[in-house]
């Protein structure tokens, strides 16, 4: 079975330039989740979805930051403008949501370095 | 518990000998916990879980045990091999479906 996939798998750009992260999740998975990993903050969760809809997005860092999930099989994260501080790896995970107690599968995620 | 990347623990063992790694947990309302092995270059694998109900749950190898008294958490690996070389977090379910993370644990296995 296919697990979370992400893609680009590295992504290299220039300070200012709008970036956009993708993953399809787990089929029949209905809770999606974006973390970022630093190795000053470790694992950090951005934002997940129940449904397609957003549920908590507390942990976006600012506006330059937004995610969508416009149907059950896709959804991006998008940075515009880019800063040298979003350089990190960002992960995403499904899972059997919105019902909890349910283990999160993860991508192997999109390592980003702005220069 | 709170995510310190910073400084990550590390623990070496011997081939061929019992791992153990711990986690302390922060939310005593925590009532499910994971454990995820995470490779060079890979995202968080899922290994284990365990609800707050049990105290303890074995898989392949692997055993988790938990002691809510003291919110500690434990991922024992039998026999311990080279490819459990990895950096393991443990992850605790407080609020809905969402996870909040510990900072993780090194671990080497020297052949």
């Amino acid at each position: 079975d296919a697990g979370v996939i992400q893609s680009p798998r590295h992504e290299v750009t220039e300070m200012g330039q709008e970036v956009t992260l993708r993953c399809k999740p787990i089929s029949g998975h209905n809770s999606l989740f974006w973390y970022r990993q630093t190795m000053m903050r470790g694992l950090e969760l951005l934002i997940y979805f129940n449904n397609n809809v957003p549920i908590d997005d507390s942990g976006m860092p600012e506006d330059r930051f937004s995610a969508k999930m416009p149907n059950a099989s896709f959804s991006t994260l998008k940075i515009q403008p880019s800063e040298p501080r979003d350089s990190a790896v960002y992960f995403c995970a499904s899972s059997l949501g919105p019902r909890v107690n349910q283990p999160q599968h993860f991508g192997d995620g999109t390592r980003l370095s702005i220069l | 518990g709170e995510s310190v990347g910073l400084h990550l623990p590390t623990l070496s063992v011997q081939e061929g000998d019992n791992s153990i790694i711990n986690c302390a947990y922060s939310n005593s309302a925590s009532d499910y916990f994971i454990w995820y092995k995470q490779e060079s270059g890979k995202g968080p694998q899922f290994i284990i879980d365990i609800r707050s109900n049990m105290d303890k749950r074995q898989g392949q190898r692997v055993t988790v045990l938990l002691n809510k008294t003291v919110k500690h958490l434990s991922l024992q690996i039998a026999a311990t091999q080279p490819g459990d070389s990895a950096v393991y977090f443990c992850a605790e379910n407080n609020a809905g479906n969402m996870l909040t993370f510990g900072g993780g644990t090194r671990l080497m296995v020297k052949p």
